[in-house]
């Protein structure tokens, strides 16, 4: 059966640091890979996709960026973490059409 | 408009009742729905899936769709407790999202 993991589960950083969080994803292979985050009391915000290695699409233009160094390996980054990047990361990765996620990453930035 | 809509609640509902939970779209092309339960400061979880106009059941949850309104809703029978969490229509060609609909069942 399919695993995802996600790390760190809980984050605080300093506003102006970087970040770096990861998703992996075992049992498949070629998944689909998707980044969102949700703010507090929030709906879901798509960030990055990814259909294969190397390959992202950016849905919201902004100071993070994603990177698929390996099959089942999805990062997201950011060089300068600002206080409106506090929220809750989730990663999600896709066979055909629904999506299934990841247990998430909380990020506040202090 | 927003291309997937739903009431964000609270909606709020006596424990043994019928929860009925309601989302509308706008892309007349979407082929695929989904609902998703999110239990506070959990991830979101599938629940059902639906692709054809009609109901599709599966267990205490059916789910109903009419394309033609383009309309999609979740029943929850005989609601539990347990079952007090957000939940999220979703609906492809990309998998757009709901903001969720907070059902709280009380005892």
């Amino acid at each position: 059966s399919q695993t995802i993991h996600q790390w760190p589960a809980t984050l605080v950083q300093p506003v102006g640091s970087p970040l770096s969080l990861e998703c992996t994803v075992e049992g498949t292979s070629n998944p689909n890979l998707y980044w969102y985050r949700q703010a507090a009391g929030r709906g879901l915000q798509l960030l990055f996709y990814s259909v294969g290695i190397g390959q992202i699409s950016s849905e919201v233009p902004q100071n993070l960026s994603a990177s698929r160094p390996q099959d089942r390996q999805f990062i997201l980054s950011s060089k300068k973490l600002l206080l409106s990047d506090s929220g809750f990361y989730l990663c999600a990765w896709s066979p055909l059409g629904e999506q299934y996620f990841g247990p998430g990453t909380r990020l506040t930035v202090t | 408009q927003k291309e997937v809509e739903q009431n964000s609640g609270p909606l709020s509902v006596p424990e043994g009742a019928i929860a009925s939970l309601n989302c509308t779209y706008s892309d007349r092309g979407s082929q695929s729905f989904f609902w998703y339960r999110q239990y506070s400061g959990k991830s979101p979880e599938l629940i059902m899936s639906i692709y054809s106009n009609g109901d599709k059941e599966d267990g205490r949850f059916t789910a109903q769709l009419n394309k033609a309104s383009q309309y999609v809703s979740l029943l929850i029978r005989d609601s539990q407790p347990s079952d007090s969490a957000t939940y999220l229509c979703a609906v492809t060609g990309k998998l757009i999202f709901g903001q969720g609909t907070e059902l709280s069942v009380k005892p």
